[in-house]
């Protein structure tokens, strides 16, 4: 059972450039959530994808956006990126029914260096 | 913001117990505490939860004070593999997958040492 996977697993951009980042979920699962980790930093909240549409957003610019396909696979676009958008990118996937565990389950993280 | 504090650092004995603290002094009745660990260039890993009774399962203990102002996570026997960064969570009770953000601080980061 393959769990979070996420792609590229490492990128180098420059400042001004646009990058597109890809997730597929926890087989099963139908909701996915994107976070940016900053070195050094717990990981900040960007937004949560449910039934394709985002239904949680975190304080990030318009910059930022996201998709979820039908599949449930996600990927973040960032536009008109800068210096400090350098972060490890992570996807995490769970369930939309209510359950009691809370868990999310992450995947591996996107690396993106902005020069 | 997130609404817990942890020191942030300690290190350990391996095969000691590790009890890692977490302040959360300012959690409402419908709040659970949850804790998540990230190993050095992993993702964060679910740890366990509980909302006001102790909780126990294969890889740790959740002890939570009578008025849940702060817990504590022991890891029985701590092995080198234990290494990393533990984020204690709080989060609303009433979630659903659809609702299930998670607010990280910076956590605390554990050192097992040989």
């Amino acid at each position: 059972d393959a769990g979070v996977t996420q792609s590229p697993t490492h990128l180098i951009k420059t400042r001004g450039q646009q990058v597109t980042l890809r997730c597929s979920p926890k087989s099963g699962h139908d909701t996915v959530s994107w976070y940016q980790q900053a070195l050094g930093q717990g990981p900040q909240f960007i937004f949560q994808y449910y039934e394709e549409e985002e239904r949680q957003r975190g304080n990030f610019p318009d910059r930022f956006s996201g998709h979820q396909f039908p599949n449930y696979s996600s990927e973040l676009n960032v536009n008109a990126l800068l210096l400090g958008d350098s972060a490890l990118y992570l996807c995490a996937s769970s369930e939309a029914v209510t359950h009691t565990t809370g868990e999310l389950f992450f995947g591996e993280g996107s690396r993106l260096t902005v020069l | 913001d997130a609404k817990t504090t942890q020191p942030p650092s300690m290190d350990c004995a391996e095969g000691r117990a590790a009890n890692l603290p977490c302040n959360h002094s300012t959690i409402s009745g419908n709040e659970y505490v949850y804790w998540y660990r990230q190993i050095h260039s992993q993702g964060p890993q679910y740890i366990i939860h509980g909302l006001k009774n102790n909780e126990t399962n294969e890889m740790a203990s959740l002890i939570i004070t009578e008025d849940r102002k702060s817990s504590t996570l022991i890891l029985p026997h701590a092995t080198l593999r234990d290494t990393a960064v533990y984020y204690c969570i709080v989060r609303d009770a009433k979630i659903t997958g659809a609702n299930s953000k998670l607010t990280f601080g910076k956590g605390i980061t554990l050192s097992v040492r040989p």
